[in-house]
């Protein structure tokens, strides 16, 4: 089965500071998302991109975040200056065309900030 | 809004035995899917079901089994015969489409252990 993968797998970084966090979508999904989970509690939604733009973002995606898909095949999260409140794991999704599919998620990136 | 609601935080059976997760939902849409993920301790979400708002037939997949109940807006999740690999996060979910929104909205999960 097709795959979502996300790098990198940790990230450590120190309060303030800006992180990348990079996904590969699989290839003919159209639909792409980053969710995060705090340690212990939901998934929750960050924010989704469609043809090239944000279609929704939630209350939790300021302006410290932005997403990016800069070359078709890569999808970014960017956290401007990170808080210790940013650490969490970040899951990167994509789905399919047809708006009855399943999300097919990344196994994550954990982010711990210092 | 859409909202999930998991009201089970944590559940404990014995090995062998069944265990029923509850998962009820909200939404104005009048199409909608819902979903199961389960969230093993390595931490990735694995999909488990979909099921789409117009088709209440019941669906049993080996020792898993779901309840569709639109009248109660339910979506509940059966494990027959547990073992100890089901122990993990579970989490109900849904994708509905209310003025263009094509997200996923997850449940707060049930934790839930096997025990041997």
């Amino acid at each position: 089965e097709p795959e979502v993968t996300q790098t990198p797998s940790h990230q450590v970084t120190q309060m303030g500071q800006e992180v990348i966090l990079r996904c590969v979508p699989i290839s003919n999904h159209l639909y792409f998302y980053w969710y995060r989970q705090i340690l212990g509690q939901k998934v929750e939604f960050l924010v989704s991109f469609y043809n090239n733009e944000i279609s929704e973002k939630s209350e939790i995606f300021d302006d410290q975040f932005s997403v990016e898909r800069p070359d078709g095949s890569n999808f970014t999260l960017k956290i401007r200056s990170t808080k210790l409140e940013d650490s969490a794991m970040y899951f990167c999704a994509s789905s399919g065309p047809a708006t009855n599919e399943k999300l097919f998620f990344g196994s994550g990136t954990q982010l711990s900030v210092l | 809004a859409q909202k999930v609601t998991q009201a089970q935080t944590e559940i404990s059976v014995v090995e062998k035995e069944d265990v029923t997760l509850d998962c009820v939902y909200e939404t104005r849409d009048t199409t909608y899917y819902l979903f199961w993920y389960k969230q093993p301790p390595s931490g990735e979400l694995v999909f488990l079901i979909r099921r789409n708002s117009f088709d209440e037939q019941n669906e049993i997949s080996g020792r898993y089994s779901w309840n569709f109940q639109k009248s109660t807006s339910s979506f509940n999740f059966t494990i027959t015969a547990s073992q100890v690999v089901d122990s993990a996060v579970y989490f109900c979910a849904l994708r509905a489409f209310f003025q263009g929104a094509q997200k996923l909205v997850f449940g707060q999960g049930t934790r839930l252990t096997i025990n041997p």
